[in-house]
């Protein structure tokens, strides 16, 4: 069965510093892996997503994930915090076929510190 | 890109009613689903809704509580049967289509039982 891990439910970091989100998969093949971020009241946006090709992802506001397989890992970083980062973010995972739903972690929450 | 959009996006009934939540996509697409976000919680799938077919719920979530209506590809509501204040949550609406097996979500239905 699918799971997925997200290390730390609460990330404090300031403002321009480095931000570095954990996500740790368990899949018996190959997955398919997403970021969303989801602000106070609102529904979820997808952030980047790996599905296939290369292992380093770029997504929206200047966030990116790579994938290491051989680390089980898909961990998000964004080189420099705004207080707009300020958020929940989510780590997903699918087996990859068409239609299949996602397996979420439980979140970590983003504090950012002017 | 899909545009979900859900009504209503909150209320507040009595223990033992229903409320009925609707799900509408800009465009067609395969596959719905529903999850519930419990406070401070991640995203657990209800079910996943088909085109034409009977919805296929997740371990611990039944039919006669969740039922499910899916009469075309671009439109879903989800009933809250009988409910409890153990239902208060957000209940997220999501669609998946496009290439890379990604899913995008409506902005939630805020639901608390009092």
């Amino acid at each position: 069965a699918q799971s997925v891990t997200q290390l730390g439910s609460h990330v404090s970091v300031s403002e321009g510093a480095l931000v570095l989100l954990r996500c740790n998969y368990s899949s018996s093949v190959p997955p398919y892996l997403f970021w969303y971020v989801q602000y106070p009241n609102q529904g979820l946006q997808l952030l980047l997503k790996y599905t296939t090709g290369a292992t380093l992802v770029k997504g929206i506001n200047g966030f990116e994930a790579e994938f290491k397989k051989s680390e089980t890992s898909f961990h998000l970083t964004k080189p420099s915090a705004h207080m707009s980062d300020a958020a929940e973010y989510f780590c997903a995972v699918s087996e990859g076929q068409a239609g299949t739903a996602l397996i979420f972690g439980k979140g970590t929450t983003l504090s950012v510190s002017s | 890109s899909a545009v979900i959009s859900q009504k209503p996006s909150r209320d507040i009934c009595q223990r033992g009613t229903s409320l009925t939540i609707q799900c509408q996509v800009d465009s067609q697409v395969t596959m719905m689903f529903w999850y519930r976000q419990q406070p401070g919680q991640s995203l657990t799938l209800i079910a996943t809704a088909n085109q034409g077919s009977e919805a296929t719920y997740e371990s611990g979530f039944v039919i006669d509580k969740f039922p499910i209506s899916r009469p075309n590809l671009t439109f879903s509501t989800l009933t809250v049967s009988n409910m409890s204040p153990e239902d208060s949550s957000i209940y997220l609406c999501s669609a998946g289509q496009g290439s890379g097996y990604e899913q995008y979500f409506g902005p939630g239905t805020r639901l608390t039982v009092t």
